[in-house]
């Protein structure tokens, strides 16, 4: 079965600190993943796919196939990286969605 | 073109009565998807659109619940006989072919089943 797991509900760091938002998913053909920011009182908006590598914002994800993993991570936190959090896999249908993590900067 | 719309915002309704949700996708998109929302859960995946058809429907998408697309362009979600569990945030998404390149999202309606 497809499924998206993001551990964590609750991510609380200071400003400068490094990131990680932690992401597994089960599929088994060749996926593609994707995460999902949404800001306070905005709409979900895409925030990097896998397929791209790219950086955005700072933030980065690298797809472990091994460890069916895709983890979101950047250096240093800054304090408007404050949002919900959203890792999605698309297998050709509806993509899944995980639970979300929200992150919380601290100055 | 100023990305998804959908219409209304916010819906409050009695319980047993029929609700209907618009949503105004990116014109050049030809997949549209309905996702619906619950505190503390990601978008969990109703039903989707390629173009004016409708290829698939999740098992969470009861008899109640209606969506079409006519001529490939908006789409509409009616739910009829409404029940308090229904009451969520209903979200609308497009994307240009199968979605390698991402959803962009509209900002939901919130339905409120009283």
């Amino acid at each position: 079965a497809q499924r998206v797991t993001q551990p964590e509900k609750l991510l609380s760091v200071f400003k400068g600190a490094p990131v990680e938002l932690k992401c597994n998913y089960s599929y088994s053909g060749s996926p593609e993943l994707f995460w999902y920011v949404q800001y306070s009182r905005q709409r979900l908006q895409l925030l990097l796919r896998h397929i791209s590598r790219e950086s955005i914002k700072g933030f980065t994800a690298d797809l472990n196939k091994g460890e069916t993993s895709f983890h979101l991570k950047k250096p240093f936190a800054q304090e408007e990286d404050s949002a919900m959090y959203y890792c999605a896999l698309s297998g050709g249908v509806g993509a899944i969605f995980g639970k979300g993590t929200k992150l919380s900067v601290k100055p | 073109d100023t990305g998804v719309s959908q219409d209304p915002r916010h819906k409050i309704t009695k319980r047993g009565q029929n609700v209907t949700f618009r949503c105004d996708p990116i014109s050049e998109h030809n997949r549209l998807y309905w996702y619906r929302q619950t505190l503390g859960q990601g978008p969990e995946f109703l039903t989707y659109f390629q173009n004016e058809a409708q290829l698939e429907k999740s098992r969470l998408l009861s008899d109640r619940f209606s969506a079409e697309r006519p001529k490939g362009s908006f789409s509409t979600l009616e739910i009829q006989r409404t029940e308090q569990g229904d009451s969520a945030m209903y979200l609308c998404a497009s994307s240009l072919g199968g979605g390698t390149y991402g959803y962009t999202f509209g900002s939901g309606t919130r339905l409120t089943v009283v």
